[in-house]
């Protein structure tokens, strides 16, 4: 079976860091996805997780545990166009991405 | 990067009218694809897998015979809603697996609304 956790919102202040976590239980798990998505459009690709460790792209860094079943994102130096909502997919056999409820997060001057 | 284009990216229809949508990978070769469900502020729900050549593989609940999907090219999908009634408004969304890159690219979603 797939299940996928992340909080549901989150505030932060521009310029702050927010770290957005995400727990899975994955059958047959290949990797860990993280997609923004803005109100009414696609997600866009942000990163992928397949081994241990931290993966820095910019202001934005994600972390997979494999062994804990545990992701996170950081968000750095966040800016007001990061308000948006980000969602965490597992990837199993076939492709297939089961998404996370995603995590709603806000920016505020 | 790679893109993936939806058509239309919105309809409005009748209840009990058929819609269909079209998921084409403009640059690179899909042998799968994906068609996703996103209701307003929940996260998208695969509905099924769209395999070139062969028969669509649906997720549990999710009825094959109303929601009809083709894969008959390489760079084509399509999705279509059956009989739709207005509890099938939705935001449908289509991916693309590009093999070379492994990566899964989004189209820029339809949005459905039944009347």
């Amino acid at each position: 079976g797939q299940n996928i956790d992340q909080p549901t919102e989150m505030t932060a202040t521009e310029g702050a860091i927010v770290q957005i976590n995400c727990t899975y239980q994955t059958s047959g798990f290949n990797g860990l996805f993280w997609y923004q998505q803005h109100a009414g459009e696609a997600p866009t690709f942000l990163s992928y997780n397949v081994l241990d460790g931290l993966e820095e792209k910019g202001r934005f860094s994600s972390f997979l545990s494999r062994s804990k079943g545990y992701s996170y994102l950081l968000l750095k130096e966040l800016q007001m166009k990061d308000s948006a909502s980000y969602l965490c997919a597992s990837q199993a056999a076939g492709n297939k991405l089961t998404f996370g409820g995603g995590t709603r997060v806000l920016v505020k001057p | 990067g790679a893109v993936v284009s939806q058509h239309p990216s919105w309809v409005i229809c009748k209840s009990g009218t058929s819609v269909k949508i079209e998921c084409r990978s403009l640059d690179f070769q899909a042998t799968t694809m994906f068609w996703y469900r996103q209701f307003p502020k929940q996260s998208l729900m695969l509905m099924a897998t769209s395999n070139e050549g062969s028969k669509a593989t649906y997720e549990q609940g999710v009825e094959k015979d109303k929601f009809l999907i083709n894969h008959a090219s390489l760079t084509l999908s399509t999705l279509t809603v059956t009989s739709a009634h207005p509890e099938d408004s939705s935001f449908y969304i289509c991916s693309a697996f590009d093999y070379l890159s492994y990566e899964q690219y989004f189209g820029p979603g339809t949005r459905l609304t039944v009347t």
